[in-house]
């Protein structure tokens, strides 16, 4: 399966500014998916970042609070913009470790950036 | 919300007892999978239980699918205190996966 490299891990931020969190894979993957985890949640999927297209948001996500970049197949970028005390959660990136065509969307997972917001 | 729920919301157990998780979910689904997440960090896959099976084993864990109830468990057998975690279900919904709510495990030594 993919190595993904994500980062900050962790970043303590001020109220109105704006954060990018960046993921790094080691392999060529069509699909990358945006995850936030509120503290004490489960994981809300944000958006679906397919390269050479505009990213998939779903419902309660807009991309001019969370613009995503997908220059390539092995990067993506989420920024959250803005940012309220709301905005403090872990945020993760993942991709499928099969071929959709497999039908099984087992996801590998980044190890999260842990943001919070004063 | 497409999210399901799981049960308990919190588990503690003590080391060699067996844990047993439960989900349910709301749509159909192609097959449902079980992840462990520990202290906030990312998720690791640990198993997948296809629409068309019952049950499923892999090592200490044991997946059960029931699609007339719309229901999952996910049990650990002999628990360590390594299995301290968080656990989440995850159904397929369209190519995407919708989390359930999570179980906090904590196995004591």
């Amino acid at each position: 399966s993919a190595v993904i490299s994500q980062k900050p891990s962790r970043d303590i931020c001020q109220r109105g500014t704006s954060l990018t969190i960046q993921c790094q894979v080691d392999s060529q993957v069509t699909m990358m998916f945006w995850y936030r985890q509120q503290p004490g949640q489960s994981l809300t999927l944000i958006a679906t970042a397919n390269q050479g297209s505009e990213a998939t948001y779903e419902s309660g996500f807009v991309i001019d609070k969370f613009p995503i970049s997908r220059p390539n197949l092995t990067f993506s970028t989420l920024t959250v913009s803005n940012m309220s005390p709301e905005d403090s959660s872990i945020y993760l990136c993942s991709v499928p470790n099969a071929p959709q065509s497999s039908g099984a969307n087992v996801l590998t997972f980044g190890a999260g950036s842990r943001l919070t917001v004063l | 919300s497409q999210q399901g729920e799981e049960d308990p919301q919190a588990l503690s157990i003590q080391e060699g007892e067996n844990a047993t998780m439960n989900c349910s979910y709301k749509t159909s689904i192609n097959n449902l999978q079980w992840y462990r997440q520990n202290s906030g960090r990312g998720l690791v896959h640990l198993i997948l239980i296809r629409s068309n099976e019952r049950e499923k084993h892999s090592g200490r864990l044991r997946v059960t699918l029931d699609t007339s109830k719309k229901s999952s468990s996910l049990l650990i057998t002999a628990s360590r205190a390594a299995d301290t975690a968080s656990y989440f279900c995850a159904n397929n919904q369209g190519g995407k996966l919708i989390f359930g709510q999570g179980t906090e495990l904590s196995v004591k030594p």
